[in-house]
């Protein structure tokens, strides 16, 4: 069975430091990762996706890198906002079109 | 097109009571898939139809929760008899085929 795991829960920055939000799956058979971002009580936008067979994808100040074999991703938003308050999840699925596999979450505070 | 929809946004009940929510996906997705997300966690898989056809159903979807999606529109899940464990955020989401899946706002219970 999948296990994706987000550590840290909780994250606070001052504003314009570099974050690094970690994504650890246990099982390497995946289609494609997720990060998704999750305001208070609203549903979930998609960041970034990377398909199994990619390294990284970028998007503005988010990059997200996969290391599939060792079941990891990475999210780097750089020179963060308070705007980027936000929980951050990453999700995998384990083929196209199939079901998502959440993390926990990690939930961030870019303080003024 | 507005993107997925769900009704209502919030819903308080009291237990014992049953519940009904409705999901509009993007029109022309064939794809629909239903997540519960508690306080603090990631969501996690209920179940997902390709047009009217229900093709996985969690093992979380117990006897008291019923979902469906007449003519591959809307979907709609109902929950029976409702319980305090209930309470949580159902996130709906819609995709074509294999594509990114869309989310919506959710629908937040509360079983009192």
């Amino acid at each position: 069975k999948q296990e994706v795991t987000q550590i840290p829960a909780a994250l606070s920055v001052p504003e314009g430091e570099n974050l690094v939000l970690n994504c650890s799956f246990t099982d390497s058979a995946i289609y494609n990762l997720q990060w998704f971002r999750q305001d208070p009580g609203k549903g979930l936008t998609s960041l970034l996706l990377i398909q199994s067979s990619q390294r990284e994808q970028t998007s503005g100040r988010l990059n997200a890198s996969l290391d599939k074999s060792s079941g990891r991703s990475t999210l780097y938003i750089a020179a963060s906002q308070p705007g980027d308050s936000a929980t951050y999840l990453c999700a995998v699925t384990k083929a196209a079109g199939n079901k998502l596999t959440f993390g926990g979450g990690t939930r961030v505070l870019v303080k003024p | 097109d507005t993107g997925v929809s769900q009704d209502p946004r919030h819903k308080i009940t009291k237990r014992g009571q049953n519940v009904t929510f409705r999901c509009d996906p993007i029109s022309e997705h064939n794809r629909l898939y239903w997540y519960r997300q508690t306080l603090g966690q990631g969501p996690e898989f209920l179940t997902y139809f390709q047009n009217e056809a229900q093709l996985e159903k969690s093992r979380l979807l117990s006897d008291r929760f019923s979902a469906e999606r007449p003519k591959g529109s809307f979907s709609t899940l109902e929950i029976q008899r409702t319980e305090q464990g209930d309470s949580a955020m159902y996130l709906c989401a819609s995709s074509k085929g294999a594509v990114l899946a869309f989310f919506g706002q959710g629908t937040r219970l509360t079983v009192v």
